[in-house]
This record gives C-alpha cells, structure tokens and sequence, in this order.
C-alpha cells in the first residue's frame, strides 16, 4: 500500500470547519483513499473513503485532487467531541487479497471552546 | 456503540500469569481482528481471521494465542507476558477479510505487565 503523510497535530475552533490534509503522492489506480479517526481510549472510527470523485456523508466530506496525489477531509463545523487523532489510510481495493488497513501516526486534532 | 464488545476493560498481570482478551461482535461480519497499541506507536496489525480460519500471523511471538471458535467470538490468550506487552489491545471485525476496509473496532482492553 502506498505511504500517507500527515501533519503531526492541527488545532480548530469550535463551530469552523477543519480540514486535515493528507499526501499519498505514490498512490496507485487501484487504491482507495480511507478515513479513520480515535478518541482518546477508544478503537478508531471509520469515517469515509473514496477511489478519485469526491465523496461526502454525515460526518465528513473528502475531497481527493485531481492527480490522486493528495487528500483532504473536511469537517464542516468542528465539536470538542471531533478532537482524536485522524488517520488517512490508502489500501487497494476490495479485489485484491489480502488487503488489511495499516494506520500510521495520524494527525491530532484539537478543537478548542 | 460498534457492535463489538471487548473484556475486561482493564487487565493487569504479572509475567507468570495466563489470562485471556475476549471480543464479541454482534454485526454478523465474517472476518475479526486483533490490534496492538503501545503508547505511542502505530497500530500494529497481530492477527486475522476469515471465516473462523487464521490467515494472517504478524509474526507476533507465541506467548499471545489467538482462538476463534465461531464467527462471532475472538479471544486472545496470554501466558509469561512480558512487561514490553503493555498496550491496547483491541479487536475488529470486518464483512470480509480481503476487504476489511470498513473496520468496527471495540473500545480494547488496556492490558499492564508487571
């Protein structure tokens, strides 16, 4: 699977939008953009994920460049229940075998009052 | 709420002691997962199973074993742990094991060896 870098942390107020970015420039065609985030004590928590259009649900949207070379995850009014640590994961698509999720250190997130 | 039940919770052991993580999940999937998160690392991925058949051992020693007698329970069993084995441990379940890109995790047991 290709690698992602993320920043180590991102701050945000509450109520405004944080976008977290995420490069994956060695991503290959078949390979899927995944979001996961972890509360502090929890297991991680799919959020999203999307192969080249963008795509939006009810807790993100995720906006991927034209060249696949990088990501975005936006959430569009950040809470204090939104600070984790996010993970950006890119893994190959359900075809192929073996596929698992390798999570990287993430980017935490800190929503501040 | 995931679906996925891990106990206990908190576990705390010495080296000598045998005890065992127990998951559950209650979402019908066919594939479960055991994770690994020491404080300040990755998740690191132990092992997989499909169908009740392990098709993935990380190379993780043979002090953790792993047993899945059905599709819907997992237990991790530890025996002469060492102190470096403190971590999170936490257990997944997917639809599909090629898949799996839509994990439930349960929310671990945090496990201490002293």
């Amino acid at each position: 699977d290709a690698k992602t870098t993320q920043p180590t942390s991102m701050d945000c107020a509450e109520g405004r939008a944080a976008n977290l970015p995420c490069n994956h420039s060695t991503i290959s065609g078949n390979e899927y953009v995944y979001w996961y985030r972890q509360i502090h004590s929890q297991g991680p928590q799919y959020i999203i994920h999307g192969l080249k259009n963008n795509e939006t649900n009810e807790m993100a949207s995720l906006i991927i460049t034209e060249d696949r070379k990088s990501s975005t995850l936006i959430l569009p009014h950040a809470t204090l229940r939104d600070t984790a640590v996010y993970y950006c994961i890119v893994r190959v698509d359900r075809g192929s075998t073996l596929g698992r999720l390798y999570f990287g250190r993430g980017t935490q997130l800190t929503v501040w009052p | 709420e995931t679906g996925v039940t891990q106990t206990p919770r908190h576990l705390v052991m010495g080296m000598t002691n045998k005890k065992s993580l127990k998951c559950e999940q209650h979402l019908g999937h066919n594939a479960m997962y055991w994770y690994k998160q020491s404080a300040k690392k990755p998740l690191e991925l132990m092992f997989v199973y499909s169908l009740e058949e392990r098709v993935e051992n990380n190379s993780v020693p043979s002090r953790f074993s792993p047993e899945c007698p059905n599709s819907s329970h997992l237990f991790l069993h530890l025996h002469t742990l060492q102190p470096e084995d403190s971590a999170l441990y936490l257990c997944a379940s997917s639809q599909d094991s090629r898949g799996g890109e839509k994990l439930f995790f349960g929310s671990g047991t945090q496990l201490s060896v002293l």
